[in-house]
């Protein structure tokens, strides 16, 4: 069974700091996803990443997938208190599996 | 453009009751459509997924069970709930196997 690890579990930030945040497996996955979810609402997809070593940017936000597929990163630059959320990794392999989550908390 | 609907928002039942939740897609036909159950704040359990009318498949074995009448409709039941059933249910819908899932906002289930 193929499983994601996702780290730090809990992060507590400042507004304007920068993070990342990371998604790791020992398992090769054909593309994977990033999901922020906010509290009582459902995950919403932020972006799709199916290339090794591909590079994707939403606005603040900078997605990598590790040139051997097992592996992502999510990078937020001057982090706002709207970034506020739980960030889901999922990838596609074998199965479709969701990481357990980063909860990242920005404080005005 | 396509929307998910679910319902209910909120739910208490007690041991023993029945559950029904139910699930719609709009704007899309043949819809991937999955049951996911999230612990408190944490990743997400594929439960069932269906890629047709009657077809269903189970991920994990429970007293939980889903049907999928009409094509863009998906329903969660159970005969007899019981505590560790308490949980926060997400219907998600997707045009192919495994690409990129829309959620529906969720239903938080507490069994009493």
């Amino acid at each position: 069974t193929q499983l994601l690890e996702q780290s730090p579990q809990f992060l507590s930030i400042q507004e304007g700091e920068n993070l990342t945040v990371y998604c790791n497996s020992s398992s090769v996955f054909s593309s994977l996803q990033w999901y922020r979810q906010e509290p009582g609402e459902g995950p919403v997809l932020l972006v799709t990443v199916v290339t090794g070593g591909e590079v994707k940017k939403l606005k603040r936000l900078t997605f990598q997938f590790g040139d051997a597929r097992k592996d992502s990163s999510l990078h937020i630059t001057a982090a706002q208190p709207g970034d506020t959320g739980l960030y889901l990794c999922a990838g596609h392999g074998q199965n479709f599996v969701f990481g357990p989550g980063t909860r990242l908390s920005v404080l005005p | 453009s396509q929307t998910i609907h679910q319902w209910p928002a909120t739910l208490v039942q007690p041991v023993g009751s029945p559950l029904s939740l139910e699930c719609t897609v709009e704007g899309t036909s043949n819809p991937n459509l999955y049951w996911y159950r999230q612990a408190a704040g944490r990743g997400l359990q594929l439960l069932f997924y269906s890629v047709g009318i009657g077809q269903i498949s189970s991920e994990v074995p429970q007293n939980l069970s889903a049907s999928r009448p009409q094509d863009r409709q998906f329903i969660l039941s159970s005969k007899k709930l019981l505590l560790s059933d308490s949980g926060f249910y997400l219907c998600a819908w997707s045009p192919l196997r495994d690409s990129g899932y829309t959620f529906g906002s969720g239903t938080r289930l507490t069994v009493v």
